[in-house]
């Protein structure tokens, strides 16, 4: 099956500092990337769908001057998190559709967890 | 708006003791139901794609059954490798992402 590998798994950073999270597709391209957030016993939230070569396309109420989104290549996708906050400790996932695959069938990550300080 | 419910919320199986999770759905022109299951501090792992009520899908231990409002993931003789969250989602027309359900945490004991 497809992988999705997404680095660091965890991260701790101090409040002020800015943290990048990587998404990559090790075996096929993947035009459309998803970010999502998720809280302890929550569903999983998306924050946006990043399409390769183009802006991302954030969901409401996501501050997209805050989470930057970056997919410059067909097997990568960034997420940035600006100064971040305590606030903003969460874990935070990355999924990629196949192309040619059912659009639901979507195949993750394995999650990255930040932890701001 | 498109709303997906999960009940129970956690649920504790004795290995071998058979049960049902449930997904209650509401969404405008249903393109799709999708289970996914999810190890502690991992990503999801897609199980199954359900289109229309009466559809069935079978991996294993494992058997979802769609209707109109609500789908159900039937656990035949859980083991305790079986345990996890099991997340449902839903997909509208178009372009609009999937909807996720809270999940059910699964535990099955030894």
């Amino acid at each position: 099956g497809a992988v999705v590998s997404q680095h660091p798994s965890w991260v701790i950073c101090k409040s002020g500092t800015s943290v990048k999270i990587e998404c990559r597709s090790l075996d096929f391209q993947a035009t459309t990337m998803f970010w999502y957030r998720q809280f302890p016993k929550q569903s999983l939230m998306l924050m946006a769908t990043s399409n390769e070569g183009s802006k991302a396309t954030y969901e409401q109420g996501v501050e997209k001057d805050k989470f930057l989104i970056n997919h410059a290549s067909l097997t990568l996708s960034t997420l940035t998190v600006t100064s971040a906050h305590p606030e903003d400790s969460s874990f935070y996932i990355c999924s990629a559709r196949v192309p040619g695959l059912e659009a639901g069938e979507l195949f993750f990550g394995e999650g990255s967890r930040l932890t701001v300080l | 708006e498109d709303q997906v419910t999960q009940s129970p919320e956690a649920l504790r199986l004795q290995e071998g003791e058979s049960s049902s999770l449930n997904c209650s759905y509401t969404v405008s022109g249903l393109r799709g139901l999708f289970w996914y299951r999810q190890d502690p501090g991992k990503g999801p792992e897609f199980l199954f794609t359900l289109y229309s009520a009466g559809e069935e899908k079978e991996k294993e231990r494992l058997k979802a059954t769609l209707t109109k409002k609500e789908s159900f993931l039937h656990i035949t003789a859980p083991k305790p490798e079986d345990s996890a969250t099991y997340l449902c989602a839903v997909r509208g027309p178009g372009n609009t992402p999937l909807v996720f359900g809270k999940g059910t945490r699964l535990s099955v004991i030894a």
